[in-house]
């Protein structure tokens, strides 16, 4: 079983559709979440970072982390086609460890 | 802020070839680097961890000797595929946390690699 699972997709959703993406773990020690969004040839680039559960708003996007569940989701409000990449999960026990990371589900937003 | 850079963007050599592949933070100093790679339609693979003034620490089943990482100031690593042969052919890509007060684990990313060894 892999330390952490996410849906590889990919997802396709209209355009201005909510998008629920999920991961789930089995380290209860991780502590800290981040979501990456990568287009294709790019780097990840950092959209959310939450410590422990709870959850956190930024713009359209709102990330939720359930530590009871080992579930972390994160919700992209009034999509766009330019949301179309892959978005990680990642995740982090602390103590500047190294991430680990889902495996990435690729989101289509068709106008 | 917190922005890494990876130069350069694209490779392409000979078998038997070495290549260098810089990675630097730009505005913030990183004492930790990490140096993934990453095959079409899969997740990022780690290949080791590069810390500032000692021997990077290499994931299991990652060649050392192929892959030589030198962390030689709190601004740049450099990753050395010597001897390069077609199935090294990847994305490349850095990461560097700015251990920021608090202890966050955030990774910032590099713009990534590609190396095409022919």
């Amino acid at each position: 079983q892999k330390e952490v699972e996410q849906d590889p997709g990919p997802l396709s959703v209209p355009e201005g559709a909510i998008v629920s993406l999920n991961c789930t773990y089995s380290n209860s020690a991780f502590q800290y979440f981040m979501w990456y969004r990568q287009y294709s040839r790019k780097g990840p680039e950092l959209l959310m970072y939450t410590y422990s559960s709870g959850n956190k708003e930024d713009g359209r996007f709102t990330a939720q982390v359930d530590k009871s569940s080992k579930y972390i989701s994160l919700f992209i409000r009034d999509s766009q086609p330019s949301d179309s990449a892959t978005y990680l999960c990642a995740m982090s026990a602390g103590g500047f460890q190294k991430l680990v990371f889902g495996t990435g589900t690729r989101l289509l937003v068709s106008p | 802020g917190a922005v890494v850079s990876q130069h350069p963007s694209r490779v392409i050599c000979k078998s038997g070839t070495s290549v260098k592949i810089e990675c630097r933070s730009l505005d913030f100093q990183a004492t930790t680097m990490f140096w993934y790679r990453q095959f079409p339609k899969q997740s990022l693979m780690l290949m080791a961890t590069s810390n500032e003034g000692s021997k990077a620490t290499y994931e299991q089943g990652v060649e050392k000797d192929k892959f030589l990482i030198n962390h030689a100031s709190l601004t740049l690593s450099t990753l050395t595929v010597t001897s390069a042969h077609p199935e090294d052919s990847s994305f490349y890509i850095c990461s560097a946390n700015p251990r920021l007060a608090g202890g966050t684990d955030t990774q910032y990313f590099g713009p990534g690699t590609r190396l095409t060894v022919l």
